[in-house]
């Protein structure tokens, strides 16, 4: 099956700083790459996703890179702000059919002021 | 739009003693999941649903962990007898259908003393 490797566990940063987290997975199949954001006490909440059909996704701050020959993908923060601060998992998936997604162990991001 | 519903938000029992959890996804949502997870960790997987027929229940320990979604709607998720390793928080997600986003609830944490 599916193994998802995320690092680092913990990232800290100040204020306006940039923060990347980086995931590698195994199943070359896998196809849709899903990133979540997780606030103490609250479920998952999906922050952005790329398709392996495409190399970089932004949004606002954010953005997301796929290497898919190297099966890595890494999420991007810039101008980091206090109400970043979270837990941030990535997780794979073939997206297709019956195939539902494996989660990464997580990043707990904290922003200083 | 309403969100995936849960509940209870937190519950507390002694080992050997039964839980029942329920939830109710976002309306018109085909696919409901059950995740576990456990502090430290991502989230991962114990049941799937399409409409009221099981997907996926290759990760859930049958001996204790049962769920049904009878009308193809609500789901409740049982454990019984619980074992202390069984502490976590249980996840509920629904998505339109096999394949798409997948939206979280809000989380049932579970202590078993």
């Amino acid at each position: 099956g599916e193994n998802v490797e995320q690092h680092p566990s913990t990232l800290s940063v100040q204020e306006g700083d940039s923060a990347v987290i980086k995931c590698t997975y195994s199943d070359s199949a896998s196809n849709y790459f899903p990133w979540y954001k997780q606030e103490l006490g609250k479920g998952p909440q999906l922050i952005i996703d790329i398709r392996s059909n495409v190399g970089e996704k932004k949004d606002q701050r954010i953005a997301v890179t796929l290497n898919k020959t190297a099966k890595h993908f890494s999420l991007h923060i810039t101008e980091t702000q206090p109400e970043d601060s979270a837990v941030y998992f990535c997780a794979a998936s073939k997206y297709s059919g019956y195939s539902t997604l494996t989660f990464g162990k997580g990043t707990m991001l904290l922003v200083s002021p | 739009e309403a969100g995936v519903a849960q509940s209870p938000r937190y519950k507390i029992i002694e080992k050997r003693q039964s839980v029942a959890f329920w939830c109710n996804p976002i309306s018109g949502h085909a696919t409901l999941y059950w995740y576990q997870q456990i502090l430290g960790q991502g989230p991962k997987l114990l049941i799937q649903f399409q409409n009221n027929g099981v997907v996926d229940d290759s990760q859930l320990p049958k001996d204790r962990f049962s769920a049904e979604r009878l009308k193809g709607v609500d789901s409740t998720l049982k454990i019984q007898p619980a074992k202390l390793e069984d502490s976590a928080v249980y996840l509920c997600a629904s998505s339109l259908d096999l394949g798409n986003t997948i939206y979280f609830g809000e989380g049932s944490w579970l202590t078993v003393v």
